[in-house]
């Protein structure tokens, strides 16, 4: 069964500060990739996702995510974070389970707090 | 497009109770999940739908926990008899079909459930 691992529970940074929030993944086969925000009192929303081709993808409000496959990590960056992006970041991944269906996995979480 | 929808958005109940939650996910999504997202985890996924089918049910504890889909739109998940540690927001998603399996979740805003 695929498994996903974020390494930072809760990471505090101040505004323009870059960001970069780890994951990693186990999964032996072929796996899609994404990131989810949950911003505080609001439902989980997709922040970008990697299926194939270019490994560098660019998805909403300046956040893009790195997919290295020899790592199976897909690390999040921001160049210049802002308040606004204050929210719990989850990283999961798309992948066959031992029932032959799809599911998606998720990591446990990061919390980022950016400080104004 | 009108969102996932889920009722009642909290709900505090004592052990041994029990409890439903119901989900109407976007028009036309065939694929249905819950999921249980427990303080400080990502979410778990409890059971798939496709249409009025159970496609994946592996991770639902089955002697208290219950779902259906008996039209293939809406879907009830309830809890008999609640323990503590059901405590958590459970979670429903939905997305257009089982083959579009690297389209992303849509979310909604989920029940938050407090057992006492």
């Amino acid at each position: 069964a695929q498994s996903v691992s974020q390494h930072n529970h809760h990471v505090i940074l101040s505004e323009a500060a870059s960001l970069e929030l780890g994951c990693n993944y186990s999964y032996g086969g072929t796996v899609n990739l994404f990131w989810y925000v949950q911003y505080p009192g609001q439902h989980l929303q997709l922040l970008l996702k990697y299926f194939s081709g270019d490994p560098l993808v660019k998805g909403i409000k300046g956040f893009e995510a790195e997919f290295i496959k020899s790592k199976f990590s897909f690390n999040l960056r921001k160049p210049s974070v802002q308040w606004s992006d204050t929210a719990e970041y989850f990283c999961a991944v798309n992948a066959r389970s031992g029932a032959g269906s799809y599911q998606l996995t998720f990591g446990k979480g990061t919390k980022l707090s950016v400080i104004p | 497009e009108a969102g996932v929808a889920q009722s009642p958005r909290y709900k505090i109940i004592e052990k041994r109770q029990s409890v439903a939650f119901w989900c109407n996910p976007i028009s036309g999504h065939a694929t249905l999940y819950w999921y249980q997202q427990i303080l400080g985890q990502g979410p778990k996924l409890l059971i798939q739908f496709q249409n009025n089918g159970v496609v994946d049910d592996s991770q639902l504890p089955k002697d208290r926990f219950s779902a259906e889909r008996l039209k293939g739109v809406d879907s009830t998940l309830k809890i008999q008899p609640a323990k503590l540690e059901d405590s958590a927001v459970y979670l429903c998603a939905s997305r257009p079909d089982k083959s579009s399996y690297n389209s992303p979740l849509h979310f909604g805003n989920g029940t938050r459930l407090t057992v006492t």
